[in-house]
């Protein structure tokens, strides 16, 4: 059975500080893995897809990589801003249907 | 772009009334799907649709909820005699899957949610 598992729950960081989340998944057989943002109390953006055969994956200050293998992922948010302070969700495709697997989340605080 | 919309955004009822919620999904988009997500946990899938047809339905969902998708547009799920364990937000996305049931390799887009509270 697949678990998710992301550490740590919780970061606090002042800001210009780079952010480095980390994310781990038991079985490698999966499609692709996505980044999410959740706002209090609102519903998730996408931040990043990660698909099975791609080792990372860049967007602006973002920057994700994937090593199956080892069943990790990490998030790097460079130059942290207050505006980045949200929840950050990994998920995991695991089957052909798309059905996506969380963890619980990373909720992070930068501080001006 | 219109983005994937829901409402309610928010629903309180007592124990023991039904509840029906919407998702509108993207316009193009073929899957949608229910999550759910109580406090400090990740979002849990609950049920899938391509097009009208409902593929697949997690041990989750009861026979007390029950999800439709009429002619492959807007989805609603009704949860019926609720409980306080129903307490969450219900969460709708909606990808572009390829015809033919092959694995979408889009992304999927949430809506807001709808955060529901059993008295």
């Amino acid at each position: 059975k697949q678990e998710v598992t992301q550490i740590p729950a919780a970061l606090s960081v002042p800001e210009g500080e780079n952010l480095v989340l980390n994310c781990s998944f038991t079985d490698s057989a999966i499609y692709n893995l996505q980044w999410f943002r959740q706002d209090p109390g609102k519903g998730l953006t996408s931040l990043l897809l990660i698909q099975s055969s791609q080792r990372e994956q860049t967007s602006g200050r973002l920057n994700a990589s994937l090593d199956k293998s080892s069943g990790r992922s990490t998030l790097y948010i460079a130059a942290s801003q207050p505006g980045d302070s949200a929840t950050y969700l990994c998920a995991v495709e695991a089957d052909s249907w798309g059905k996506l697997q969380f963890g619980a989340g990373t909720q992070v605080v930068v501080t001006p | 772009d219109t983005g994937v919309s829901q409402n309610p955004r928010h629903k309180i009822t007592k124990r023991g009334q039904n509840v029906t919620f919407r998702c509108d999904p993207i316009s193009e988009h073929n899957r949608l799907y229910w999550y759910r997500q109580t406090l400090g946990q990740g979002p849990e899938f609950l049920t899938y649709f391509q097009n009208e047809a409902q593929l697949e339905k997690s041990r989750l969902l009861s026979d007390r909820f029950s999800a439709e998708r009429p002619k492959g547009s807007f989805s609603t799920l009704e949860i019926q005699r609720t409980e306080q364990g129903d307490s969450a937000m219900y969460l709708c996305a909606s990808s572009l899957g390829t015809s033919g049931g092959i694995r979408s390799q889009e992304t999927q887009y949430f809506g807001p949610g709808t955060r529901l509270l059993v008295l």
